[in-house]
């Protein structure tokens, strides 16, 4: 079965510190994992997304590493704001997966804290 | 423009009502999605569109009725609705519903629909 796992399910961190949070996929066949933010009340944005012959991806302080074999993905995030505060979900897509394409992850609520 | 634009934003309606959710997005996407989400959890696939004909019916109760009038957007109607349908709906779209990476799939703001 086609799954998604992330883990810490929540977290808490100090304004400035860095975090990483963690995907876990049995998707199959591999086709790409992206990572979205998400704010309580609003949509999904796209932060990342990674094919399978990527190994990281960045955007500004956001960096994810994707491991192929292992079926694991990481979101780092760098020197962390009041606005990094939300839901991080990982969303894995599998190749010719017909109309539903996206797998998510239960996400991880990060909250920064001065 | 690089968007999906949802509304109304936040809507308040009571179990009699019949009222409509709006999407649209001018990217040339030709697959369109309506998704559902509770609070703390992640969202849920409802209906799929592709190239304006509907392609998955994700076993949603007939209270609620998409339509595509066009490519470019996508509505959701709602009627006799229960309080358990509160939630935050999503419509999203992509270039094709299939296919590799990158096919730009942009989630709409959503629109915050409570039942009273």
């Amino acid at each position: 079965k086609n799954q998604v796992e992330q883990s810490p399910q929540s977290l808490i961190i100090l304004e400035g510190k860095n975090c990483t949070l963690q995907c876990n996929y049995t998707v199959s066949p591999f086709s790409n994992l992206r990572w979205y933010k998400q704010d309580t009340g609003r949509g999904p944005v796209s932060l990342t997304i990674m094919t399978f012959s990527e190994n990281t991806k960045s955007n500004g302080r956001y960096t994810a590493t994707l491991d192929a074999d292992t079926k694991q993905s990481s979101l780092h995030i760098t020197a962390s704001q009041l606005s990094d505060s939300a839901s991080y979900i990982c969303v894995v897509s599998a190749v010719n997966s017909g109309n539903t394409p996206l797998v998510f992850g239960k996400g991880t609520r990060l909250s920064v804290i001065a | 423009d690089t968007e999906v634009t949802q509304t109304p934003k936040h809507l308040v309606m009571g179990m009699t009502n019949k009222k409509s959710l709006k999407c649209e997005q001018h990217m040339g996407h030709r697959a369109m999605y309506w998704y559902k989400q509770k609070a703390k959890k992640p969202p849920e696939l409802m209906f799929v569109y592709s190239y304006e004909k509907l392609s998955i019916n994700e076993s949603v109760p007939s209270r609620f009725s998409p339509e595509c009038p066009n490519s470019s957007l996508l509505n959701l109607h709602l009627h006799a609705l229960q309080p358990e349908d509160s939630a935050l709906y999503l419509c999203a779209s992509s270039r094709s519903v299939s296919g590799p990476a990158n096919y730009g799939y942009t989630f709409g703001s959503g629109t915050r629909l409570t039942v009273v």
